[in-house]
This record gives C-alpha cells, sequence and structure tokens, in this order.
C-alpha cells in the first residue's frame, strides 16, 4: 500500500462547477499537508500548505485536512478552464520532506 | 531572474553512457532536491542536500550520484544511463525544514 493514495482521474466538470479532490495516508505522524498544481510539461507548483489539521481557503480554493480519517481534500469554487491541470497531494513530517500522490487529473470544459 | 533553472530540458542518451542534470538556485536555499515523475509512481524522491557538501538519499538512489559545492548547484549524474532511468527529473529546493518545496520545470530523459 503506497503511503498517499490519490485518484489519478481524469476528472472532468463543466466550467463554473465545483471540484472536490481526494487523497488518503497512512502515516497518522505526518503533520504537513500541501496541495500542488502542475499544468502539462510544467514543474509542480504550491497551491495550498496547511500544517496539522483543519481548513485553509485561499480565494476559489479550500483545504480541508481529516486527521482522524488521514483524509485530505481541496476543494475549488467557480471551476475554470485554466484550473484544467493535475493535481498533487503531498503530506510529511516536515514542510520539504514530502511524500506525493500520484496526481489527479482535471479537465474543466468550457 | 530569479528562481530554479532546470538544464537541458529535454535529452536523449544511450543506454550506459553518463549524463549529468543541471539545477541553480537563486534563492539562496539550504535545501535541495531530486525527484523523478513516471506513470504510475507520481514523485518520488531521488537525493537530497541540506546544505553545501551534505547529501543524503531518498527513496530511489540506486544509480545516480549527486554534489554540491555551492549553495546555488546540485547536478545530479547518472553514470551508466538505463532505459529504466528514462523519466521526468525535477529539481526542487526549499529555505528550511518547514518551508515548501519549489520546482523548476523539469528535465524530460530518454535512455535509448
Amino acid at each position: 500500500q503506497k503511503e498517499v493514495e490519490q485518484d489519478p482521474g481524469p476528472l472532468s466538470v463543466p466550467e463554473g462547477a465545483i471540484v472536490s479532490l481526494n487523497c488518503t495516508y497512512s502515516n497518522s505522524a505526518f503533520q504537513y499537508f500541501m496541495w500542488y498544481r502542475q499544468y502539462s510539461r510544467k514543474g509542480p507548483e504550491l497551491l495550498m500548505y496547511t500544517y496539522s489539521s483543519g481548513n485553509k481557503e485561499d480565494g476559489r480554493f479550500t483545504a480541508q485536512v481529516d486527521k482522524s480519517s488521514k483524509y485530505i481534500s481541496l476543494f475549488i469554487r467557480d471551476s475554470q478552464p485554466s484550473d484544467s491541470a493535475t493535481y498533487l497531494c503531498a503530506t510529511g513530517n516536515a514542510g520539504n520532506m514530502l511524500t506525493f500522490g500520484g496526481g489527479t487529473r482535471l479537465m474543466v470544459k468550457p | 531572474d530569479a528562481g530554479i533553472t532546470q538544464s537541458p530540458r529535454y535529452k536523449i542518451t544511450e543506454t550506459g553512457r553518463q549524463v549529468t542534470l543541471m539545477c541553480h538556485q537563486t534563492w539562496s536555499h539550504s535545501y535541495m532536491f531530486w525527484y523523478r515523475q513516471d506513470l504510475g509512481h507520481g514523485l518520488r524522491l531521488i537525493y537530497y542536500s541540506a546544505a553545501a557538501d551534505i547529501t543524503d538519499k531518498g527513496e530511489v538512489p540506486d544509480g545516480y550520484v549527486v554534489s554540491r559545492s555551492k549553495t546555488e548547484n546540485f547536478p545530479l549524474t547518472l553514470e551508466s544511463a538505463t532505459r529504466s532511468q528514462t523519466s521526468v527529473y525535477f529539481c526542487a529546493s526549499s529555505g528550511d525544514r518547514n518551508s515548501p518545496l519549489h520546482f523548476g520545470n523539469g528535465t524530460r530523459l530518454t535512455v535509448t
């Protein structure tokens, strides 16, 4: 079993939809939770950074961490075609020592 | 421009050849990392460095060599390339253990 599991998709939604992306992880000691966005032929870019549990909101994006169920979520409101990318969740014991999920490919259709 | 740059962007080499991938960052970050990204495996850590002259193995270090004589550079060498090392390689940097990773745009390596 992988330490961080993520549905690879692809997930296809119409423009304006609310998108829910999810990951599960196995190590209960992990305290740092990240979401990275990766466009085709580009490097991952940090989208959301959370320490410990709870919610974090940034514009149209909300990250949630449920440590009791080892579940990480990213919600995108009013999705746009420019949100089409692969979304990587990552978690670890330090902000820079992360285990990554395999990524979920999201396609937002106009 | 400030940031993290990788070179070359694309590289084709033959089995058994030595190849070096370059990574340069302008933030003076202490930490630097090399990952490979493959379908079905996601991002896997090859090597990392906490400071100049300090390196450590990650999850998949076999067949790779790194060095870090200067803070800003972290080259990755494949001593004798194999087809299984065909992948996209990403370099990343981080200011400290609590800071997130910042990635370069990758080197797409094909070993024939």
